[in-house]
């Protein structure tokens, strides 16, 4: 009953290292989705994937890259890290349009 | 564009109390709305949701009403419980979109004392 696994739960970086959140669902979803949440707001979209080879660009993508080579997979990539990026990281996955987001628990991330 | 804009927290309650936690969306097309419950430490869970009109969704003695002529759906509980402690996000998804993204609010922290 796995759901959405996301690793690391913790890390603090250094400034301008660079680093890969993974996620993984062991539902069959085709969508899946990278959050950031910042202390005291909502979430914003940083990239999306509708599919195996399909991603695009959500509200907040600068400074990340996402690839979606398995249904399963979905990693996140910071390439320099910024200390703008501190934030809580959600992975979420689901079925299709119009069908119930899963939400994973959470990557807190430091950069000092 | 679509937005959602939730009353501001923290909201500290009684237990036992009555809770309402406002929510108001601006979308074109019929959307979905959803309310998604955050406890400390932990990611995002859903709570209820509804997919048009009239609709009311309900779970764990929560309840919300999509209200087309007032775009809002509201959050509402008859009697609290420390264990409701918790961030409270309202939501909307695109209806008919096909790539099934929720725009969120900036959630409403509620913290019930015994």
């Amino acid at each position: 009953n796995a759901g959405v696994t996301q690793t690391p739960k913790f890390r603090i970086l250094k400034i301008g290292q660079s680093m890969t959140l993974q996620c993984a669902q062991d539902m069959n979803h085709n969508y899946m989705y990278w959050y950031r949440q910042d202390p005291g707001m909502g979430l914003k979209l940083i990239y999306y994937s509708v599919g195996a080879g399909i991603t695009d660009k959500g509200e907040v993508p600068n400074g990340y890259n996402v690839s979606r080579s398995t249904t399963e997979d979905f990693p996140l990539r910071l390439e320099l890290a910024a200390p703008s990026q501190t934030s809580v990281y959600f992975c979420a996955s689901s079925g299709g349009s119009g069908t119930t987001i899963y939400f994973g628990e959470g990557s807190w991330l430091t950069v000092v | 564009g679509n937005s959602v804009t939730q009353m501001e927290g923290p909201v500290t309650l009684s237990e036992e109390a009555f809770l309402t936690i406002n929510c108001t969306y601006t979308a074109t097309g019929y959307p979905s709305l959803f309310w998604y419950v955050q406890y400390p430490g932990e990611g995002l869970q859903l709570l209820l949701k509804a997919t048009k009109a009239d609709d009311k969704g309900s779970n764990k003695g929560f309840e919300a009403t999509y209200r087309k002529e007032t775009t809002s759906f509201h959050l509402e509980k008859g009697s609290v419980q420390v264990s409701d402690s918790a961030v409270y996000f309202c939501a909307l998804s695109e209806g008919g979109g096909a790539t099934n993204k929720l725009i969120f609010g900036t959630g409403t922290l509620l913290a019930v004392q015994p």
